[in-house]
C-alpha cells in the first residue's frame, strides 16, 4: 500500500524566499506522484505531476519538483515565493489503477504562508 | 473544456431535509469521484464510479447516496444528515485506466460548502 508523508504543516517564508514543501512517498511500486494546490474555498488544482519521463518536473506557477527515488521523495519547490502562492499544498501518490481508476492517497496537507 | 463544474456552491440543510449535489464534466474523463473534505485536512474519497458504475464505496454511510446518470453527470443524494457531516464536498474526474499512466491526474470541481444544522 501507499502513503505520503508531508514534513511540516505549516511553512512560513518572505515574499521572494525560496519555497521548499517536503513530500516522501512510500510505494510497493514504481509510484505516480502529484502535487496540488488549494486555495481558500477552492477545490484542488494540480500543479505538476511525476509520470517517469524525467526526474525534474516542471509545473504552473513556476513550481518544479524532483523525484529522487533513492531518498523516496518528491520536494516542491519555487525559487521566489509571491503572496499568491499562500495555501494548501497536497502531495499524492497512486499506485497503478483498482477498478479502472488511479486512488490516490494524499499527505496531510502544508499551509504554504508567504510573509510581506 | 477542462472544467469540472458543481452545484450548488454552499447548502445549509437540517438534519430531516433531503438534498442533492450535483457535479459535470465535458471533457469525457470515465471516471469520477466524491470527496468529503473537512478544515485543514486532505480530501477523504467517499465513492467512485468508473464507466458509470460505482467501483469503490469507502464504508460511506447510507445517508450518502451517490448516482451516475450518464457519463457527464455524477450526483450525491444527501438524507437525515447529521451535524458532523458539515464539509467541503469535491467532485472529481479523471480519465480513468484506459487513458494510460500519464492521463490519471484528477481534476476537481470547486466544491460544495455543506453546512447540517
Amino acid at each position: 500500500a501507499q502513503s505520503v508523508t508531508q514534513l511540516g504543516s505549516h511553512v512560513s517564508v518572505s515574499e521572494g524566499a525560496l519555497v521548499l514543501l517536503r513530500c516522501n512517498y512510500s510505494s510497493s511500486v514504481p509510484p505516480y506522484l502529484f502535487w496540488y494546490v488549494q486555495y481558500p474555498n477552492q477545490g484542488l488544482q494540480l500543479l505538476l505531476k511525476y509520470t517517469s519521463a524525467a526526474t525534474l518536473v516542471k509545473g504552473i506557477n513556476g513550481f518544479e519538483a524532483e523525484f529522487k527515488k533513492s531518498e523516496t521523495s518528491f520536494h516542491l519547490t519555487k525559487p521566489s515565493a509571491h503572496m499568491s502562492d499562500a495555501a494548501e499544498y497536497f502531495c499524492a501518490v497512486s499506485d497503478p489503477p483498482a477498478g479502472g481508476s488511479y486512488i490516490p492517497t494524499f499527505g496531510r496537507g502544508t499551509s504554504l504562508i508567504v510573509h510581506p | 473544456d477542462t472544467e469540472v463544474t458543481q452545484t450548488p456552491k454552499h447548502l445549509v440543510m437540517g438534519m430531516t431535509n433531503k438534498k442533492s449535489l450535483k457535479c459535470e464534466q465535458h471533457m469525457g474523463h470515465r471516471a469520477m469521484y466524491w470527496y468529503k473534505q473537512k478544515a485543514k485536512k486532505p480530501p477523504e474519497l467517499m465513492f467512485v464510479y468508473s464507466y458509470e458504475k460505482l467501483s469503490i464505496n469507502e464504508s460511506v454511510p447510507s445517508r450518502f447516496s451517490p448516482e451516475c446518470p450518464n457519463s457527464s453527470l455524477l450526483n450525491l443524494h444527501l438524507h437525515a444528515l447529521q451535524p458532523e457531516d458539515s464539509a467541503l464536498y469535491l467532485c472529481a474526474s479523471s480519465q480513468g485506466a484506459s487513458g494510460g499512466r500519464s492521463y490519471n491526474e484528477q481534476f476537481f470541481g470547486p466544491g460544495t460548502r455543506l453546512t447540517v444544522l
